[in-house]
């Protein structure tokens, strides 16, 4: 069975400076796929980034970036230049690839990030 | 273009009444997930669904909890006799067809979630 391990309950980040995100996961699996979600206040989840565990280049999307190491099983998130607004519950999450067919997300237990002005 | 949809946002009952949970999925999308949240947890998976299949529903506790998603209408999630413990946010989250040619038709997309509390 696959699980995701996020070592880090809760942390904090000046605004504007940068903050990584720790996250783990174990699977016998070759191919999957990687997300990292936000859960602000308002409990949205909302997606961060995603990344093909094929693909060898690491995401990145706008300040959020991952640091994907296969061998490892590793799979952190940095936040660079950190706004108030990504203050929020942050969840790594696993999916198998079934080859073209879907499948459900496991979650790790989430790192809640607080941003200070 | 709206969002995942989820009715309602709170719902309160009382022991051993039921709850329906309603959700419907982003245009285009006919692949629906539940999700349940408690307090202080990541999300658990509960069941995957197809319009007029259950395709998946081996986190969805063996008795008094089902789910449909008709071909007509929103996905229910229905809990009967629910319980103290059955208190949680449930989310519902939405994917496209994997025949289509999109580049995230593998990537969930998540309603604003339904808090369910048991009296």
């Amino acid at each position: 069975a696959q699980t995701v391990t996020q070592s880090q309950p809760e942390m904090s980040v000046q605004e504007a400076e940068t903050v990584t995100l720790s996250c783990t996961y174990d699977t016998s699996e070759s191919n999957y796929y990687l997300f990292w979600y936000k859960q602000p206040p308002s409990r949205q989840m909302i997606l961060v980034i995603r990344q093909e565990a094929y693909k060898q280049q690491n995401a990145t999307e706008n300040r959020f970036s991952v640091n994907f190491q296969k061998a490892a099983k590793s799979f952190s998130l940095k936040i660079s230049d950190s706004q108030l607004g990504d203050t929020a519950m942050y969840f790594c999450a696993f999916m198998r690839n079934y080859g073209g067919s879907q499948g459900n997300l496991i979650f790790g237990k989430g790192t809640k990030l607080s941003v200070k002005p | 273009n709206a969002g995942v949809m989820q009715n309602p946002r709170h719902l309160v009952r009382r022991r051993g009444q039921e709850a329906r949970l309603r959700c419907s999925p982003m245009k285009g999308h006919s692949h629906v997930y539940w999700y349940r949240q408690l307090p202080e947890e990541g999300l658990k998976f509960m069941v995957y669904l197809q319009k007029e299949n259950i395709i998946d529903e081996s986190g969805m506790p063996k008795e008094r909890f089902s789910a449909e998603f008709p071909k007509e209408g929103p996905s229910i999630l229905r809990i009967q006799q629910v319980v103290r413990g059955d208190s949680a946010a449930y989310f519902c989250a939405s994917s496209a067809p994997t025949f289509k040619a999109e580049r995230d038709t593998d990537t969930q997309y998540f309603g604003p979630g339904t808090r369910l509390t048991v009296l």
